[in-house]
């Protein structure tokens, strides 16, 4: 596609549910990355993505956060068990490679959790 | 760890006039890449400048420059001839060359107004 894209781009859940959050990345680049952005701050990195190989790890708040992706395309950021402070704009990020290529961002889902 | 300080959470502009957002960062490392995103209020992180540690010559794009002073660590941003559309939240970003698939380290944001 011609940019990143990102679903939903709003999402309201109960706190204690489930929710899945999508990127799709620009086509032909082998890197993704994740982000959250609480209101009024900067972006806190969550994880990257080569390929759909995740050699770090670290940012993922807590083990109730993961993701997936599927190839060289689409990233899937899993949220468990939501608690009010997961409430962010989570943000996804691709880049033809890793290391020194630009990073280019989608739009991000807002999460609401109520 | 790497930190990246923006010491102005807001500054305000006269549409047409030049103003200049400030970027401080910490590192021990000599070669990294720095970056201007520009956040508008539909959350698009858009990239206005980018600048490599190891060139000289500062990064201009268009009405957007920079003046990147690397023993002193500052990478400030100049926008000139001010236009409403350059209201956004502006993101300054570290990125080292070294390490592989290394993320960006964002400073907390500066709000930029324009005033008409």
């Amino acid at each position: 596609g011609a940019g990143v894209s990102q679903s939903p781009s709003n999402k309201v859940t109960e706190k204690g549910k489930d929710v899945e959050l999508r990127c799709d990345p620009i086509s032909g680049h082998t890197a993704l990355y994740w982000y959250r952005q609480r209101l009024g701050q900067g972006l806190e990195f969550l994880i990257y993505f080569q390929g759909n190989s995740a050699p770090d790890k670290s940012g993922l708040p807590s083990d109730r956060f993961s993701a997936e992706r599927t190839g060289e395309s689409v990233s899937t950021l899993t949220i468990q068990r939501t608690q009010q402070e997961d409430s962010a704009v989570y943000l996804c990020a691709s880049s033809f490679r890793t290391g020194q290529e630009t990073q280019y961002f989608g739009p991000g889902t807002r999460l609401l959790v109520l | 760890a790497q930190t990246v300080t923006q010491s102005q959470p807001e500054m305000s502009v006269q549409e047409a006039e030049t103003v200049t957002l400030s970027c401080t960062y910490d590192t021990s490392e000599s070669d990294y890449y720095l970056f201007w995103y520009k956040q508008p209020p539909s959350r698009q992180m858009i990239l206005v400048i980018r600048q490599e540690a190891y060139k000289q010559q500062n990064a201009t794009e268009n009405r957007f420059s920079v003046n990147f002073q690397k023993a002193a660590k500052s990478f400030s941003l100049k926008i000139s001839d001010s236009q409403l559309g350059d209201a956004a939240m502006y993101f300054c970003a570290y990125r080292s060359a070294f390490l592989f698939g290394n993320d960006m380290r964002f400073g907390a944001g500066t709000r930029l107004t324009v005033k008409p």
